[in-house]
Formats: C-alpha cells, sequence, structure tokens
C-alpha cells in the first residue's frame, strides 16, 4: 500500500522569508498525482498544488513550487515570501493513476509563521 | 455555492447510540469520500463511493457504514458509537481520478 510520509511535525518561519516541507512517499507505481492541501484554522480543506508523476517540470502556484524528485520519492513544498496568512497545518497527498482509487495522507505539518 | 455540504457541523453524542453524517454535492461528481482527521494521523479514508450504490471500504472502515442511494448524497452512519470515534470527519468529493478533492467544510463529532 502506499504511504505518504512527513517528518516535520511542526515548522516555523519569519515572515519574508522562505521555507520547505518536506514529504517522501512510497509506491511501486509509474502513474500518479501528488498534492499539497493547507488547513487553516477554520478547518477547510485547501488545495495549494498539483503535480503530475510523469511530468519532470515542477509545478508552481504563485509563491508556492515543489521539488519533485521522483526517482528519490520525494515531493516538498517551498513558500517563498511567507505570509501571515500562511499559517496552517500542511498535507502532503498521494493519489494514484489507478480508477477507483482514494488519496492517502500524510500525517501533516504545522507551520507557524513569525511576524 | 459551496458545491458541496456537510451536517451537521458539530455533533456531541452519547456512547451506543447510532449517529448519520450526511454529504451533499451539487457539482454531479462521481467519487465521494469520507475521512476521519486526528492528531498525529493525518486523514484516514473510512469508506468511499465510485458511483451510485457503489462502495467500497478504507483503511479505518470497522464500526462505520456508508450508503449512496443518489449521486448527490453519501451518508455516513455509526451503528453504535463509541469514544474511539471521537474525530473530526471529512467528505471529499472528486470528479475524475487524476483531479484532486473537494473537501466539505467538516464535521466535529465527540462521543461522551
Amino acid at each position: 500500500a502506499q504511504t505518504v510520509t512527513q517528518s516535520q511535525p511542526e515548522m516555523s518561519v519569519q515572515e519574508a522569508e522562505t521555507v520547505t516541507l518536506s514529504c517522501t512517499y512510497d509506491t511501486s507505481e509509474s502513474d500518479y498525482y501528488l498534492f499539497w492541501y493547507k488547513q487553516p484554522p477554520s478547518r477547510q480543506m485547501i488545495l495549494v498544488i498539483r503535480q503530475e508523476a510523469y511530468k519532470q517540470q515542477n509545478a508552481t502556484e504563485n509563491r508556492f513550487s515543489v521539488n519533485f524528485q521522483k526517482a528519490a520519492k520525494s515531493f516538498s513544498l517551498k513558500i517563498s515570501d511567507s505570509q501571515l496568512g500562511d499559517a496552517a497545518m500542511y498535507f502532503c497527498a498521494y493519489r494514484s493513476g489507478l480508477i477507483n482509487n482514494d488519496m492517502r495522507f500524510g500525517a501533516g505539518t504545522r507551520l507557524t509563521v513569525k511576524p | 455555492d459551496a458545491g458541496i455540504t456537510q451536517s451537521p457541523r458539530h455533533k456531541v453524542t452519547e456512547t451506543g447510540t447510532p449517529v448519520t453524517l450526511r454529504c451533499h454535492q451539487t457539482e454531479n461528481h462521481r467519487y465521494m469520500y469520507w475521512y476521519r482527521q486526528d492528531p498525529g494521523h493525518g486523514l484516514r479514508l473510512i469508506h468511499y463511493s465510485y458511483g451510485v450504490k457503489d462502495t467500497d471500504k478504507g483503511e479505518v472502515s470497522d464500526g462505520y457504514s456508508v450508503s449512496r442511494s443518489k449521486t448527490e448524497d453519501f451518508l455516513l452512519t455509526l451503528e453504535s458509537a463509541t469514544s474511539s470515534q471521537t474525530s473530526v470527519y471529512f467528505c471529499a468529493i472528486s470528479e475524475q481520478v487524476n483531479y484532486g478533492y473537494t473537501f466539505g467544510s467538516g464535521t466535529r463529532l465527540t462521543v461522551v
């Protein structure tokens, strides 16, 4: 079964600085998708960024970018110019490309942004 | 319009009572999921559905059942609630397997 590991339970960053959240996963599949979700104190789960495994180019969404290392099965999230509103739990997730498959989540990283 | 709504948002119930959580979508998405969120575990899949009356178990399905009689509704039932089922429950929908999920706002369930 696929597993997702986030080895950093908590991280902190100074406002306007850059922070990288780590994620590794275990799979024997070649077709899959990776995601980062943000969960602010409101509890709402918000999709931050998505990466297709067949694409070598790293996904980018404004201040958020990923470093996707397929061979190493690593999928880290970089947040540039951190803002107070970035403070949240961040979850890394894996989804198989097979039909009828669900999404597997890591345990999460709590990010604190210091003013 | 949120596209996906969960009800109730909060619930306190007693051990041994049945509880049903509702997830309703207006997006006509094929896939629907129930997860529970607990500290240190992230989100774990309880059950999911890939069509009307088509459901399957997830990794933490013991003590839970689901039903999907219409595309838009996916019900999660705790037949006899236990304290270990105190958690935050999320419903999610997805149009295709290569898409991300859209989540509901969650239900905080406390079993006393």
